[in-house]
């Protein structure tokens, strides 16, 4: 099964920061990848899917982007609303596979 | 209107059996890849079961082959996921969710594993 690899598992930033979270991939998954925040208490909202396209209605402080089976998440300017969890999951093969996640914090 | 509602957590003795449903709406069923995702508490997101393709495949995480079953009624539009000789790393929410398209993820059912 393909393994994701997510980085790093918690990150203390400010608002108006920029942040950069990687996943890495266990072999190839072309550019199959989706990122996922989930606030507290919430169900996961899809930011981005096949590595770099922005989801309907997310704003475009978010982007994505792939390096061979590298792949990362970048908010240019952290909001108030960004602090919460962020995970890839592969879409390439079954069984799919998130990341361990990525704990954004003040 | 998109819906999807999980419903059969509870708590169970390590070695029992539960089947979880989930009734939606909205949509249909078989258009596609429905999901069960689950959380344990205060930790990640780990993807479990879920159908694919046309010809509505099941697959499964390696922590849960062999012991948990992904079925569907077309008929009730519901998903179910039987989950049987459940240890205590089962413990977590689970949570339904459509993949394809839009996403949408149901609200969980908390199922707990212990004695």
């Amino acid at each position: 099964a393909i393994q994701m690899t997510q980085s790093p598992s918690s990150l203390s930033a400010s608002v108006g920061d920029r942040i950069t979270i990687t996943c890495r991939a266990s072999q190839y998954i072309r550019h199959d990848l989706d990122w996922y925040r989930q606030k507290p208490g919430k169900t996961p909202e899809l930011l981005i899917y096949a590595a770099s396209t922005l989801h309907s209605g997310v704003p475009p402080r978010f982007s994505g982007s792939a390096f061979a089976t590298e792949f990362n998440l970048t908010i240019s300017s952290l909001q108030p609303d960004d602090f919460a969890s962020y995970y890839c999951l592969q879409t390439y093969a079954f069984p799919r596979a998130f990341g361990q996640g990525t704990r954004v914090h003040i | 209107e998109v819906q999807l509602l999980a419903s059969g957590g509870d708590l169970v003795q390590p070695g029992g059996s539960l089947r979880l449903s989930c009734i939606t709406s909205g949509f249909t069923l078989t258009d596609y890849a429905m999901t069960w995702v689950r959380q344990a508490p205060g930790k990640g997101l780990e993807w479990v079961s879920g159908f694919s393709g046309p010809e509505q495949s099941t697959h499964y995480s390696d922590s849960v082959k062999g012991r948990f079953i992904i079925s569907r009624d077309n008929s009730k539009n519901t998903v179910y996921l039987q989950m049987n000789s459940l240890r205590a790393d089962d413990t977590a929410v689970y949570y339904c969710a459509r993949f394809g398209g839009q996403p949408y993820w149901g609200q969980g059912t908390m199922v707990s594993v212990s004695s």
